[in-house]
Parts: C-alpha cells; sequence; structure tokens
C-alpha cells in the first residue's frame, strides 16, 4: 500500500530563518506526483508546490524548494527567509498515476516566531 | 477569476438523516475532488469527477455518493449519517487531471449529532 508520512506533528521557527519539513512515502510505482500544501487557519488549502516524480531537478517557488531523493523516497519541504504568514498546517501529498488517487500525509503544524 | 465555492460552509445534522454538499468550481475546470478531514484520519480522498463521471474513487462505503452536472459543478452526498461522518469537506477543482494544480474550496463543516 502506498503511504506517506510526517514524522513531524509540529515544528516552530524564527521570523527570517529556514525551516525544512519532512515527508517520506512508500510505493513501487516510477511515475508519480508530489505535493506540499499550506492549510492556514481559516482553512482553505493552497498548493505550495508540485514536483513530477520523472523529474530530477528539485522544484522551487519562490522561498520555498523541496529535496527530492527518489531513492529515497524522500521530499523535504525547506522554507528560506520564514515569515509570519507561513504559519499554517503543511500537508505533504503523493499522488498514483497508477490508481489516480491522492494519498495525504497527516500533517506538520508550522509555527512562525516573531 | 473566481475562485471555488462551497454551500453550505456549515450543517448540523442528526445521526440517520441525509445530506447534500455542493461544490462551485473554478470557471474552465473540468475535474472535481472531494476529500474528507477529520483529526483522526486526517486527509483521505472521497471521489473525483471529470465530465460528468465518477474517474475514481477513495475507499468509502456506499453511503458516501457524488454526481458532476455539465456546468462541471458537483454535489456529495452522504446517506444515513453517523456520528464518524462530522468532518469538514472539501472539494478541490483542477482544469484537466487530477495531478494538475488543484484549487480548493473553503469547506462544508458537517457535524452529526
Amino acid at each position: 500500500a502506498q503511504t506517506v508520512t510526517q514524522s513531524q506533528p509540529e515544528m516552530s521557527v524564527q521570523e527570517a530563518e529556514t525551516v525544512t519539513l519532512s515527508c517520506t512515502y512508500d510505493t513501487s510505482e516510477s511515475d508519480y506526483y508530489l505535493f506540499w500544501y499550506k492549510q492556514p487557519p481559516s482553512r482553505q488549502m493552497i498548493l505550495v508546490i508540485r514536483q513530477e516524480a520523472y523529474k530530477q531537478q528539485n522544484a522551487t517557488e519562490n522561498r520555498f524548494s523541496v529535496n527530492f531523493q527518489k531513492a529515497a523516497k524522500s521530499f523535504s519541504l525547506k522554507i528560506s527567509d520564514s515569515q509570519l504568514g507561513d504559519a499554517a498546517m503543511y500537508f505533504c501529498a503523493f499522488f498514483s498515476s497508477g490508481t489516480y488517487k491522492y494519498i495525504f500525509g497527516t500533517g506538520t503544524r508550522l509555527k512562525v516566531l516573531a | 477569476k473566481a475562485g471555488v465555492t462551497q454551500t453550505p460552509r456549515y450543517l448540523i445534522k442528526t445521526r440517520g438523516q441525509q445530506v447534500t454538499l455542493s461544490c462551485s468550481p473554478i470557471s474552465g475546470h473540468r475535474s472535481v475532488s472531494w476529500y474528507q478531514q477529520t483529526p483522526g484520519q486526517g486527509l483521505q480522498f472521497l471521489f473525483e469527477y471529470f465530465s460528468e463521471t465518477q474517474r475514481n474513487k477513495g475507499n468509502f462505503p456506499g453511503r458516501f455518493s457524488g454526481r458532476q452536472f455539465s456546468n462541471s459543478r458537483s454535489e456529495m452526498n452522504v446517506s444515513t449519517l453517523e456520528l464518524g461522518d462530522s468532518a469538514l469537506y472539501l472539494c478541490a477543482s483542477s482544469v484537466d487531471r487530477a495531478f494538475d494544480e488543484q484549487y480548493f474550496g473553503p469547506g462544508t463543516r458537517l457535524t452529526v449529532t
């Protein structure tokens, strides 16, 4: 069965500092997609970053970047120059091209300290 | 461009009743997915619709059903409500494929008493 594991239920980071959120997944497939979603306290989920498994280059979106290690099945999110608005729940998600389903991790609550 | 809208935002129902939730995707989006979010189980995929057809479904009992209309609007229905169905139900739309960028609605908070 495919699984997504976020081992850090909660993380804290000082404003302007860098933080890395961990995500590991388990699959026997080679064609899949990985995502990081942000869910602020207002509850509207927002896509942060997306990575296609066939691409070796790590995806980046402004202050957000990933470290995609396909062999290790690891997909961590790095947030640079953290801002108060980054405080939210962050979900790692896996999409299987075989089963055509999403699987989400349990989330990491990120607190940003002023 | 208007975002994904979900109605109603809050619902309180009694065990045994049924409920229908509605989702209007972003204009031009043809894929609509539904998710259940609970503190215990996290975020779980319910089903995805594309061009009025259910393209895939998660591991939920048959009490959970959905449909999509020709204008891509989607509804999900839960029959014979149980206490465990209390959750935030999220709808997300994307242009064509479920693995395209998904835009989420604000959710419908369902409480079953």
